[in-house]
C-alpha cells in the first residue's frame, strides 16, 4: 500500500496570512490530486498534477508536483475564512487499476 | 448530470447490529470505489470495482464487511456485526474506466455511528 503523509495535520491562521501544506511519500505516483472537503460533504477535486515539477495555479492556490513525482505542496496566498476546510492530497497508482490513495489530511482554519 | 447518490445519509446502530449502505454511481462509470473516512482523517480505500469485478479489496475487513456490485451499476456495502470503531463516513465514488483527467467523483457520504 502506498502511503502519503501530510503536514501539518492542523493549521489555524489569521485572514490574510500565507500558508503551505506538504504531501510526501516514498512512492512514485502517476499523478497526484488535491481535494478540499467541507463538513458533511464528500471531497471535491481542486487540481490534478501529472508531470514532475509541474506547477498549477488556481486563483490564490498554487500546487506543485515534485520532480520525482513523490511529493507535492499546496500554497495559499492571503488566506480567507472561506478557505477553511480539510485539504487532502491523493496519489494515483501506476497501471490500469487507477487506485487512489489519500493522505491523512490537513485541517485548515482561517480566522477572520 | 446527476452525481453519485448514496443512502442512507445518516445511520445510528448498536454494536453487533448490521447495516447496509447503497450507492448509485454516475451513469456510464465503470469504476466504483468505497472509502471509509474516520473523523479528521483521510479516506481509506475499502474496495474498488471495475464493472462487477473486484480490483482491490486488500483493506476490507472481510470478517465483517462485504460489498457487491452485481450488475456492474449500483453497489451495496454491508457491515455485520458492527463494532464501535466502524463509526465513520462511508464514501462512494465513481470514475470512467480510464478517468478523463484522472477525475473521481464522490458522493456526499453515509455517516455511521455505532453506539
Amino acid at each position: 500500500t502506498q502511503l502519503l503523509e501530510q503536514s501539518p495535520q492542523f493549521l489555524s491562521i489569521q485572514e490574510g496570512e500565507n500558508l503551505t501544506v506538504y504531501c510526501n511519500s516514498s512512492s512514485v505516483f502517476s499523478s497526484l490530486q488535491w481535494y478540499r472537503q467541507e463538513p458533511g460533504e464528500g471531497p471535491v477535486l481542486l487540481v490534478t498534477v501529472v508531470t514532475g515539477g509541474e506547477v498549477k495555479k488556481l486563483k490564490r492556490l498554487t500546487f506543485q508536483f515534485g520532480d520525482a513525482r513523490k511529493d507535492s505542496s499546496l500554497h495559499i496566498t492571503a488566506a480567507q475564512p472561506g478557505d477553511t476546510g480539510l485539504y487532502l492530497c491523493a496519489g494515483f497508482s501506476s497501471g490500469s487499476a487507477r487506485q487512489l490513495t489519500f493522505g491523512s489530511g490537513t485541517q485548515l482554519t482561517v480566522l477572520p | 448530470e446527476a452525481g453519485v447518490a448514496q443512502s442512507p445519509r445518516y445511520k445510528i446502530i448498536e454494536k453487533r447490529q448490521s447495516v447496509a449502505f447503497w450507492c448509485n454511481p454516475i451513469s456510464g462509470h465503470a469504476t466504483l470505489y468505497w472509502y471509509q473516512q474516520i473523523l479528521g482523517q483521510g479516506p481509506k480505500l475499502l474496495i474498488q470495482f471495475q464493472n462487477n469485478g473486484v480490483v482491490d479489496d486488500s483493506q476490507l475487513p472481510k470478517d465483517r464487511f462485504s460489498a457487491e456490485r452485481l450488475k456492474g451499476v449500483d453497489s451495496t456495502l454491508k457491515i455485520q456485526p458492527a463494532k464501535l470503531e466502524d463509526s465513520a463516513v462511508y464514501l462512494c465514488a465513481s470514475s470512467p474506466s480510464f478517468p478523463v483527467g484522472n477525475t473521481i467523483y464522490f458522493g456526499e457520504g453515509s455517516w455511521l455511528t455505532v453506539v
